[in-house]
């Protein structure tokens, strides 16, 4: 099992420009997340999906979309991309929905917007 | 606003030593408390949590403890080894607020233990 797995893991952007960040997870889990961490703060959650086409809004879903047309896949696309979304990007995925079943996480992708 | 505050960005300690992190909360409705610990270029990893009904919860040399009346959990790692340096997240949920897991995550606090 590859777990939770992310592409790119490093990617640099212009301001105005768009890009998808990849992730897919083996694990046959029906929720996945994407949280960005920036530096010295906390995750924070961005996007959340409790199966395949069903997805809500976390803390700060401003500047991202997301879908879910699979149940491994959940890419997250920033369309205009601005210096503020300079952060790390993470995806994770559970097998359900609860405080009680553990979030396993990917690498992450550290994205710079210049 | 930050719900979930870990106040100490760094503990350093000596191998064999006893690691004390600290979390503060604000949110009495938080009602199940985890810490995740991430090492470098890799995403963070459960490590243990506890459910507000209880005060302590072990695994091993992890252990942590929570006063609710204080808002106030800490992780104590006992005795601490280098390989436990790594940053050491806190985060908070709500059971009751629905099916969704979402979590609040603390800043982190970087622990360095050395040999």
């Amino acid at each position: 099992n590859a777990g939770v797995t992310q592409t790119p893991k490093f990617r640099i952007l212009k301001i105005g420009q768009s890009m998808t960040l990849q992730c897919t997870q083996d694990m046959n889990h029906n929720y996945m997340y994407w949280y960005r961490q920036d530096p010295g703060m906390g995750l924070k959650l961005i996007y959340y999906s409790v199966g395949a086409g069903i997805t809500d809004k976390g803390e700060v879903p401003n500047g991202y979309n997301v879908s879910r047309s699979t149940t491994e896949d959940f890419p997250l696309r920033l369309e205009l991309a601005a210096p503020s979304q300079t952060s790390v990007y993470f995806c994770a995925s559970s097998i359900a929905g609860g405080s009680y079943n553990e979030q396993f996480f990917g690498p992450g992708t550290r994205l710079t917007v210049l | 606003d930050q719900q979930v505050k870990q106040n100490s960005p760094s503990l350093s300690v000596q191998e064999g030593r006893i690691s004390i992190l600290n979390c503060d909360y604000t949110n009495s409705m938080f009602d199940y408390f985890l810490w995740y610990k991430k090492y470098p270029a890799e995403g963070p990893t459960f490590l243990i949590s506890i459910s507000s009904i209880k005060d302590k919860n072990e695994d091993g040399r992890f252990t942590v403890f929570l006063n609710k009346s204080a808002k106030h959990l800490s992780l104590h790692i006992v005795p601490s080894q280098p390989g436990d340096s790594a940053v050491y997240f806190c985060a908070a949920s709500t059971v009751k607020s629905g099916n969704t897991g979402k979590l609040i995550f603390g800043q982190g606090t970087t622990l360095q233990v050395k040999p």
